[in-house]
């Protein structure tokens, strides 16, 4: 089972709050990912890094930001949340090889 | 940007049919994962293909990578319920990144 973690699994919160969703994971990747997911369509990458402090914008225009000040922790904020933000955000490292190892989600609800 | 199409989008099937989805990039590929997303869970890491022409196999389920590298497509055996979920193919292109690319995905549906 993979050691990729995230939190919080579930969050309500009102517009222009300022969130940041976490993601920490104990298998020592270097390359870490956040997607946004919409239920039952595709993964589209937000942000992506390959090592501490590295990080890179993907192909998805996104008001949000990462961090990657340690290997196992890649923080993802929102400084101003929006109903149109309201989605899942799902982390995942990769190991050399290649395989992702995805954690559960956090399904986020602005309102 | 590059895309990753994947097709069909949906797919019933009876239990014990088979089902095949197949993805298409425009653009050479350096290899290609597959990954299967239960309803209401993340995507898992199923396969991944590297060599033109590859050919894997995992019990029921059987993945190929094209001769050019720029198609791939998974064929499930005689599908069971277990089976249902969404199906992603995730690409990474030649030019060398590790960003990959994921597919539009198809969703499985297996009756009964």
């Amino acid at each position: 089972e993979a050691d990729i973690y995230q939190t919080p699994r579930y969050l309500v919160i009102g517009t222009g709050k300022k969130i940041t969703l976490e993601c920490s994971q104990t298998m020592g990747h270097d390359k870490m990912y956040w997607y946004q997911q919409d239920p039952g369509m595709e993964l589209h990458l937000i942000h992506y890094s390959y090592g501490v402090n590295s990080t890179e914008k993907g192909d998805l225009s996104s008001e949000s930001t990462v961090s990657r000040i340690r290997t196992e922790h890649f923080p993802l904020t929102l400084e101003s949340a929006r109903p149109s933000h309201t989605s899942q955000y799902l982390c995942a490292s990769r190991e050399v090889q290649g395989s992702a190892f995805f954690g559960q989600g956090t399904r986020l609800t602005v309102v | 940007g590059q895309q990753v199409m994947q097709i069909p989008q949906y797919q019933h099937v009876q239990e014990g049919e088979d089902f095949t989805t197949y993805c298409n990039s425009s653009t050479t590929l350096s290899n290609i994962q597959w990954y299967k997303q239960r309803p209401g869970g993340h995507p898992v890491f199923l396969i991944q293909l590297v060599k033109s022409g590859e050919v894997k196999k995992q019990k029921r389920l059987t993945f190929q990578f094209g001769e050019a590298k720029k198609n791939s497509s998974l064929h499930i055996t005689a599908t069971q319920t277990t089976d249902v979920g969404t199906y992603f193919c995730a690409a990474r292109t030649t030019s060398g990144t590790y960003k990959y690319i994921f597919g539009t995905g198809t969703r499985l549906k297996v009756l009964a």
